[in-house]
């Protein structure tokens, strides 16, 4: 599989502060990222599909305006989320496509908005 | 849309017990069911992937099996560790969308083994 690097791998911010996570690729280019969200003891939810070179497509229900996704090189989506608030806490993870349609998944990152 | 059920939601077995965890999936143009392994605060990991035009793939101690008729596939770990004790995602996922693949995962099974 790919080589995925994520991070920070866990951050505590305060309320309207806005966080970026960064996704990195550190062997493959790839044109298409995606972040999930992982609530506890919960399933993978997909956030959206991070596009190089293009507006990222969101799933229904996820706020473009909060979760902003920059996708400005091959090997680097980032998931910035604005003015954040307690019900953000969650564990957002990134996934990266490899060569043979396989995907790896970054090592999370546990956001806690106090 | 695909819509994946896994069971059971929870699972304890003991060491060197087998363990087995069922998925089933609606859409039947799905073609690719990996599986995954997920570790307290980590990201999922794949474990192993089984393609529709197989039924059966083994690595280890681990094998899936794939029933295309009935829309199920299975996880099956023999000899279980303790270090097997984890959270496992069964996902299931259609043709590319876009090029990329974009599966919907199950719910997850919390897997422990007692020592």
């Amino acid at each position: 599989g790919a080589v995925v690097s994520q991070h920070p791998s866990w951050v505590i911010c305060k309320s309207g502060t806005s966080v970026k996570i960064e996704c990195r690729s550190l062997d493959f280019q790839a044109t298409t990222m995606f972040w999930y969200r992982q609530f506890p003891k919960q399933s993978l939810m997909l956030m959206a599909t991070s596009n190089e070179g293009s507006k990222a497509t969101y799933e229904q229900g996820v706020e473009k305006d909060k979760f902003l996704i920059n996708h400005a090189s091959l090997t680097l989506s980032t998931l910035t989320v604005t003015s954040a608030h307690p019900e953000d806490s969650s564990f957002y993870i990134c996934r990266v496509p490899d060569r043979s349609y396989g995907y790896t998944f970054g090592s999370g990152t546990r956001l806690t908005v106090v | 849309g695909e819509n994946v059920e896994q069971h059971p939601s929870t699972l304890s077995v003991q060491e060197g017990d087998s363990a087995v965890i069922k998925c089933t999936y609606s859409d039947s143009a799905s073609n690719y069911f990996p599986w995954y392994k997920q570790e307290l605060g980590k990201g999922p990991q794949l474990i192993i992937d089984i393609r529709s035009n197989v039924g059966e793939k083994k690595d280890q101690r681990i094998a899936v099996t794939l029933n295309k008729t009935a829309k199920h596939f299975s996880l099956h770990i023999t000899e279980t560790q303790p270090e097997d004790s984890a959270v496992y995602f069964c996902a299931a996922s259609p043709g590319p969308r876009g090029g990329s693949y974009i599966p919907t995962f199950g719910r997850g099974t919390s897997l422990i083994v007692h020592p």
